[in-house]
């Protein structure tokens, strides 16, 4: 059974605008969250997390935002450049059930010019 | 480059083939990881080691068979393959604390196995 799920397979956004990945989760025991890019032909490389005492957590033109009573988080990317056309995953974990990050199927994100 | 590699890019074997998959990574991580990604289908994880010692087997069978000589490498032998075995193997490595806080995990760029 899925416990994280990313219910947009894709997502095209024009340049400069705002894109907004949206993922789900379904263990009320998960208490750190993690997005994660990854380019064809490369591994997923890490972009931005966020604990779950938070609700907000900011990098640059990433901003995670995170609803726990609705099991719910958001990687939001403004501006958006074509270089964030990638596919983006969602990660959870419960730090007290060892070192297994649970992940969504992923978003592929296509920024046109 | 997130100072985790794998060899080999890519494998092709038949299903009575004997092959091992290698993971280094160049980070001071004390734990690696082997991920399976199937198409369409989210990644899933194999195999956890820290300080080498497997921590965790999620009802893997035993065609697949890991080993972690020490902190840096991770190999996965594989023997007897399925068709359906065919996917990306991706292996990762983090600090290895139990807190998730510490738990960012540096991927490979993977290996593309296609079983015949």
């Amino acid at each position: 059974d899925q416990q994280v799920k990313q219910n947009s397979p894709s997502l095209s956004v024009q340049e400069g605008r705002i894109s907004i990945l949206n993922c789900d989760y379904t263990n009320s025991m998960f208490d750190y969250f993690l997005w994660y890019k990854k380019y064809p032909a490369e591994g997923p490389t890490f972009l931005i997390s966020i604990s779950s005492i938070k609700d907000k957590n900011e990098d640059g033109r990433f901003t995670v935002f995170l609803n726990k009573s609705a099991k719910h988080l958001s990687l939001h990317i403004v501006p958006s450049q074509p270089g964030d056309s990638a596919v983006y995953f969602c990660a959870a974990s419960n730090s007290n059930s060892g070192y297994a990050l649970n992940f969504g199927k992923g978003t592929s994100l296509l920024v046109t010019p | 480059e997130t100072g985790v590699t794998q060899t080999p890019r890519h494998l092709v074997m038949g299903m009575t083939n004997k092959k091992s998959l290698k993971c280094e990574q160049h980070l001071g991580h004390n734990a690696m990881y082997w991920y399976k990604q199937s198409a369409k289908k989210p990644l899933e994880l194999m195999f956890v080691y820290n300080f080498k010692e497997q921590t965790e087997n999620n009802s893997v069978p035993s065609r697949f068979s890991p080993e972690c000589p020490n902190s840096s490498h991770l190999f996965l032998h594989l023997h007897t393959l399925q068709p359906e075995d065919s996917a990306l193997y991706l292996c990762a490595s983090s600090q290895g604390a139990r807190q998730a806080l510490y738990n960012e995990q540096f991927f490979g760029p993977g290996t593309r196995l296609t079983v015949l």
